[in-house]
Parts: C-alpha cells; sequence; structure tokens
C-alpha cells in the first residue's frame, strides 16, 4: 500500500524560501506532483517531478521560484519554493501520479505553510 | 492552458436525492479527467478516473460520463458521508483542477 508522508507545518516570513519534503513508502514511485490549497480555496497544481530521472514540469504561476527534487536514496521527494508570499500561505500536498495515466491516486497529508511577518 | 469550468459552486441536497456536479474543459481531453472528494482538514480523495472509470472501494452510488468537453459526476442517490467538496481534474496537458463544488446539507 502506497504511503506518502510530509514534514511538519512551518511559518515563514516573506522573502523566506521552505523545502518541504514527501517520503514515499509501500510501493514503486514514477512521479509525484505536488498541488497547494490555500485557506477557503481549491486546489491549484504546482508541479511535478518524475522520481526515477529527476524531470520536472512547473505551473506557469510558479517558474522561477519553485523547484522539485529526489533522494532515490530514501525514497523523499522535497518541493522549495523561494521569494515567499502572504499569498503562499496554503496547505501543500504530494501525490503519487499514475504511472502511463496521470491522474492522482494517493496523497500525502498535507503540510500547512504560513508566510507571516 | 487548459481551463476546467465546474458547476454549481455549491449545491443544497438531502439524503437520497440524485446529485449531479458538470465540468467543462476549454479545449478536447479525451476521457482524460479525475473526480475526487474532499473532506475538511482531510487530502483530496480519488473517486473516478479516466472519465467514468470507478476507483476501487468507492461506492457505485458515484457514477462518471462525458459528451465532448463536458464531464458530468452523479451521485445517485446522496448519503450522509457524501457531503464534501467535489473537485474535477484533467490530465490530458499538465494538470488543471475545476473551481469545486462544495455539496451541503439542504
Amino acid at each position: 500500500q502506497v504511503q506518502l508522508v510530509q514534514s511538519g507545518a512551518e511559518v515563514k516570513k516573506p522573502g523566506a524560501s521552505v523545502k518541504v519534503s514527501c517520503k514515499a513508502s509501500g510501493s514503486t514511485i514514477f512521479g509525484i506532483s505536488w498541488v497547494r490549497q490555500a485557506p477557503g480555496q481549491g486546489l491549484e497544481w504546482v508541479g511535478w517531478i518524475s522520481a526515477s530521472s529527476g524531470n520536472s514540469k512547473y505551473a506557469q504561476n510558479f517558474q522561477g521560484r519553485v523547484s522539485m527534487t529526489t533522494d532515490t536514496s530514501t525514497s523523499t521527494i522535497y518541493m522549495e519554493l523561494r521569494s515567499l508570499r502572504s499569498d503562499d500561505t496554503a496547505v501543500y500536498y504530494c501525490a503519487r501520479t499514475t504511472p502511463g495515466e496521470g491522474y492522482f491516486d494517493h496523497w500525502g497529508q498535507g503540510t500547512l505553510v504560513t508566510v507571516s511577518s | 492552458d487548459i481551463q476546467m469550468t465546474q458547476s454549481p459552486s455549491t449545491l443544497s441536497a438531502s439524503v437520497g436525492d440524485r446529485v449531479t456536479i458538470t465540468c467543462r474543459a476549454s479545449q478536447t481531453i479525451s476521457s482524460w479527467l479525475a473526480w475526487y472528494q474532499q473532506k475538511p482538514g482531510k487530502a483530496p480523495k480519488l473517486l473516478i478516473y479516466k472519465s467514468s472509470t470507478l476507483e476501487s472501494g468507492v461506492p457505485l452510488r458515484f457514477s462518471g460520463s462525458e459528451s465532448g468537453t463536458e464531464f458530468t459526476l452523479t451521485i445517485s442517490s446522496l448519503q450522509p458521508d457524501d457531503f464534501a467538496t467535489y473537485y474535477c481534474q484533467q490530465y490530458n496537458s499538465f494538470w488543471t483542477f475545476g473551481q469545486g463544488t462544495k455539496v451541503e446539507i439542504k
């Protein structure tokens, strides 16, 4: 059974960076997407990374501010978001992207990132 | 970018009602559409993929259909556990979510 366990909540100041981790277990992970949800708002795709090759694709809204990396030795995927603004305050989810299709069949529990001065 | 327009944004219904939620894609996405259910404070849960394929363990009262670029999620008889927010998602070209539909108690 696939499990995705994310790192804990973060509080950051505007202009800082945050790095959120997602540790996978239970099955082969081919790709991981990151999705965020601002308070009371809908779901927004942030980006995707291949867990094996490290190839990544980012949503246009985050180009230049986000980086995704993998550590295959620990099956951990990381998302770093830089130059944080107050409107980056959100819950960030990692989700397994099914190989060959692309829908998200397993999700992490979410990580709340709060950006506040 | 592909835009997904979901309606309604809120839906008030009673237990036992038949409920329909619609999602329209801004361009063709074949059948590359998924539906998710989200409850407060929880991660989304996959219900349906490839427009109409039910994820394992999802009750049969949920179904999905399509007509061109319009996709529909139907709950045949609403149950107490179904009061939640529902999102569509296209995965034909990168990924885009609809705005969400909150199903609340009438």
